[in-house]
């Protein structure tokens, strides 16, 4: 079965710092690989979805995310958070169709608390 | 509006008392799941749907039942709650189930037993 390691339990930063919070799968074949928020209060948002192609992903709010396969990783990035990404960021995996398993594995989370 | 909702929203209860938690998408999704989501640990997924009448156990099934009698709705049942069950839980669905399909989430429901 899959499994997703989120490196960092809090990070605080300041308004304009850069973000980049990790993600580490452990699975040897191919994997579609998402990143949710979740605001306080709320429930969980897409952010952005990798499945193949340009391993560079751009998604909402301004955030990205870099599929290095060698590394199983897919970090989250940000150049300059705001107040309001404020919240809980969500790493999670699945598996290709045909690989025996259906179930979207999540991370344990990494709250960013983002100082103005 | 293309959603997914749940009720109730908040349930205090106590231990024994049977209960269902209802979850609703209007989106004519095949695949639907519930979580539930605790400090420190994460979403964990308790039981999925693949289709009408097709369930399987996710992570944490131990507790719970689900039922898949229409393509809309995704109920969980508690027969017999504890306070280990005291948590967030939420319902998501997407067109198929895994592969590039995103999960759309209800907005939780938070559940304490006492």
């Amino acid at each position: 079965a899959q499994s997703v390691s989120q490196h960092n339990h809090h990070v605080i930063l300041s308004e304009a710092a850069s973000l980049e919070l990790g993600c580490n799968y452990s699975y040897g074949g191919t994997v579609n690989l998402f990143w949710y928020v979740q605001y306080p209060g709320q429930h969980l948002q897409l952010l952005l979805k990798y499945f193949s192609g340009d391993p560079l992903v751009k998604g909402i709010k301004g955030f990205e995310a870099e599929f290095i396969k060698s590394k199983f990783s897919f970090n989250l990035r940000k150049p300059s958070v705001q107040w309001s990404d404020t919240a809980e960021y969500f790493c999670a995996v699945n598996l290709a169709p045909g690989a025996g398993s259906y179930q979207l594995t999540f991370g344990k989370g990494t709250k960013l608390s983002v100082i103005p | 509006e293309a959603q997914v909702t749940q009720n109730p929203r908040y349930l205090i209860t106590v231990t024994g008392k049977k209960l269902t938690v209802t979850c609703s998408q209007n989106m004519n999704h095949e695949y639907m799941s519930w979580y539930r989501q605790d400090p420190g640990l994460g979403l964990r997924q308790i039981y999925y749907s693949m289709n009408v009448e097709v369930t399987d156990k996710g992570d944490v099934p131990e507790g719970y039942k689900v039922s898949r009698k229409e393509k809309r709705n995704f109920p969980l049942i508690l027969e017999s709650p504890s306070p280990n069950q005291t948590s967030l839980y939420f319902c998501a669905s997407s067109l198929k189930a895994g592969g590039i399909h995103e999960q759309f989430f209800g907005p939780g429901t938070r559940l304490t037993v006492l």
